[in-house]
């Protein structure tokens, strides 16, 4: 089945912690996208990639890092530097910017 | 400030009745306006999509309009079912930037 993983379903972090989301995409899609959900607010982008190796910071980029450097794979680092992590992360892909977004199913982040 | 309106904030209603959700946007010019649908836990699935010149497109039970002029979209949903609770998002996108709303948060109860 083509699709977008996520893992994991959950993760804590512990103050002063990185921690690591990943996200894999099997349906050769050049474009991924990290958004984070609160309660109550629309999703907002944190970084995209619209191809290998190449990436650009979303209107929430503080605190955050990203790589691509498989097409499949496009993991977000958040870092110590973001002091309000608990959020919902989701991933998504599409196979150009501006078409249809295929969503993962999410990481849930919460802080110790 | 989020240019993409959605309303109401929450919903309930009981199985098997209709329901109208509401958008209003500012975003101008777009190149098209989507629903999409979130269950609790998961990432949102797209329902339908229409570009500017459209009016209406059906899936399934579930129906969107788009009034270009008034910049309000609606989402009917036809014969309600359990499966229908989650939060629906209106996204609109402009030059392959998309805009979120809030979401309509829709429970339906037996």
């Amino acid at each position: 089945d083509g699709g977008i993983t996520q893992s994991p379903k959950y993760l804590f972090r512990k103050e002063g912690q990185n921690v690591t989301l990943s996200c894999e995409q099997n349906l050769n899609h050049d474009a991924m996208y990290w958004y984070r959900q609160d309660p109550g607010q629309g999703l907002r982008l944190i970084y995209y990639s619209q191809i290998v190796n190449d990436f650009q910071k979303g209107d929430i980029a503080e605190g955050y890092s990203v790589s691509r450097e498989k097409k499949e794979s496009f993991p977000l680092t958040v870092t110590s530097a973001q002091k309000n992590p608990t959020a919902f992360y989701l991933c998504a892909s599409n196979r150009v910017p501006g078409e249809k977004l295929f969503f993962g199913s999410g990481t849930q982040l919460s802080v110790l | 400030k989020n240019q993409v309106e959605q309303s109401p904030q929450s919903l309930i209603i009981l199985e098997g009745k209709n329901c109208t959700l509401q958008c209003n946007y500012t975003v101008s010019p777009f190149s098209n306006l989507r629903w999409y649908k979130q269950d609790t836990g998961r990432g949102p699935v797209s329902l339908t999509i229409m570009t500017f010149s459209e009016n209406t497109k059906s899936n399934g039970r579930y129906t969107a309009t788009l009034d270009a002029d008034t910049k309000q979209s609606s989402l009917h949903i036809t014969a309600s079912q359990l499966s229908d609770s989650a939060s629906y998002i209106c996204v609109v996108t402009r030059s392959y930037i998309p805009t979120f709303g809030r979401g309509t948060s829709l429970i339906v109860h037996p």
